[in-house]
């Protein structure tokens, strides 16, 4: 099994529609995060968190919320989803050690 | 957070070694140099930290100079499979809200 693991892999939506991307990780690791990737682009944070008691925003959390409802566990949501939400998400872990971010292997959703 | 320039684009050959500088002349005293790699529809993947002189693992080298102002990722003998996209990264060693940049996409040609 992947150490991060997201769902679902693929996902079309409406627009208007509300939408939960889910993760869940078995690294053990406290720090969560959400990016985003547009096509040909670098990856921008949305959220983060570094315990489930806290949640941050990230550069781009306009349109967007999460939930950290284990240590284990950090979803995402659109409350409202729109056609410039169309990207690939990633959720990744980190530990405070600093040995690097583990990503999942993303989403891919389409807004129509 | 610092900010970092890397080429947009390199290509290469099999069997050649593969050096991709990154400018980051508002590195912080704190900052480590860190280095991914990102095949398409996948996420990134850690490759190497540093945060001076030179670190080595078994898939890269990692060549920080005295000022810290930049940094060489070098990848020795590259095959068709490395070929991706690498990116720089200047933060905390503890990952505190990485900023990723364009990166330097890399094309291995046979």
């Amino acid at each position: 099994d992947a150490d991060v693991t997201q769902t679902p892999r693929n996902r079309i939506t409406k627009t208007g529609k509300r939408i939960m991307l889910e993760c869940s990780q078995t690294k053990g690791h406290d720090r969560m995060y959400w990016y985003r990737q547009d096509p040909g682009l670098g990856l921008r944070l949305i959220y983060y968190s570094f315990d489930v008691k806290d949640i941050n925003k990230g550069e781009i959390s306009d349109g967007y919320s999460v939930s950290r409802q284990a240590q284990a566990k950090f979803s995402l949501s659109l409350e409202s989803a729109i056609p410039n939400q169309t990207a690939l998400y990633f959720c990744a872990t980190s530990d405070q050690q600093g040995d690097g971010y583990t990503f999942g292997s993303g989403t891919r959703l389409t807004v129509v | 957070l610092a900010k970092t320039t890397q080429p947009i684009s390199m290509d290469s050959y099999e069997g050649q070694e593969v050096n991709i500088t990154c400018s980051h002349n508002n590195i912080a005293t704190n900052d480590y140099i860190t280095w991914y790699q990102q095949f398409p529809s996948q996420g990134p993947r850690f490759i190497i930290q540093g945060y001076k002189t030179k670190v080595t693992n078994e898939v890269a080298s990692l060549f920080i100079p005295a000022d810290r102002k930049s940094s060489t990722l070098s990848l020795p003998r590259v095959s068709l499979s490395d070929t991706a996209v690498y990116y720089c990264l200047v933060g905390e060693a503890a990952g505190n809200k990485l900023t990723f940049g364009g990166g330097t996409r890399v094309l291995v040609k046979p």
